[in-house]
């Protein structure tokens, strides 16, 4: 069963903060997160792991609430290059390698 | 970039043939993927491996069947092609479990 993304579409002007959910219905053991560009494949932001961490580098971060299977991930003063699709994909147990993505954030970066 | 090679890139072909895409992984993962991209459905996962002959079914597998008799190529079919699997599919790499997924560049199949 796909996550759930909110929100589908978002558009920003440069300098301002956006945040993106993911939840499931699922108990989950990792929550990833990537970025794709128009016309170009997926590529890992982080991955955040059963245990309720947060991560971050430079100004985009995560954090991963296993209880309520949900990850939200924080993108701070954003940036033209931030433009793209972001999805969220789960792994529900450790013995499992199976990948399941959401149905993707846009998110528009205006000068 | 990781070493992952998708092909064809493009391909066209009329309902009921099939269809072969290949991703070929110089990598050596473990782990390898196929996903079909389709607009308001994000990326949905249609057949993946954890070994050489271990596969298992994703969320929208009925049509398409995979193989993979070497690390390094993981196969996928669609036995009679509708305009249903017109989509771009990707294929994607990963050396254990939640870990990092590397993405081939993608296929983009037309069925007429």
């Amino acid at each position: 069963q796909q996550p759930v993304q909110s929100p589908q579409a978002v558009i920003l002007r440069e300098g301002e903060d956006a945040v993106i959910n993911c939840s499931s219905s699922k108990a989950l053991y990792s929550v990833h997160w990537y970025r794709q560009k128009h016309g170009e494949a997926p590529v890992f932001l982080m991955i955040l792991l059963k245990g309720g961490e947060q991560k971050g580098h430079d100004k985009i971060s995560a954090s991963f609430n296993e209880k309520k299977q949900q990850s939200s991930l924080y993108l701070t003063a954003s940036q033209l290059s931030y433009s793209g699709t972001y999805f969220c994909g789960t792994e529900r147990d450790s013995s499992a390698s199976k990948i399941i993505f959401g149905s993707g954030t846009r998110l528009s970066i205006r000068p | 970039d990781a070493g992952i090679t998708q092909s064809p890139r493009h391909k066209v072909t009329e309902t009921g043939t099939p269809v072969t895409l290949r991703c070929h992984q110089t990598e050596n993962h473990r782990y390898m993927y196929w996903y079909r991209q389709d607009p308001g459905h994000g990326l949905r996962l249609i057949h993946y491996s954890y070994g050489v002959k271990d596969t298992d079914k994703g969320e929208v597998s009925d049509g398409y069947s995979v193989s993979r008799s070497k690390t390094e190529d993981f196969l996928l079919t669609l036995e009679s092609a509708t305009s249903s699997q017109t989509s771009v599919y990707f294929c994607a790499i990963a050396t254990h479990m939640n870990t990092e997924a590397f993405f081939g560049q993608g296929t983009r199949l037309t069925v007429v």
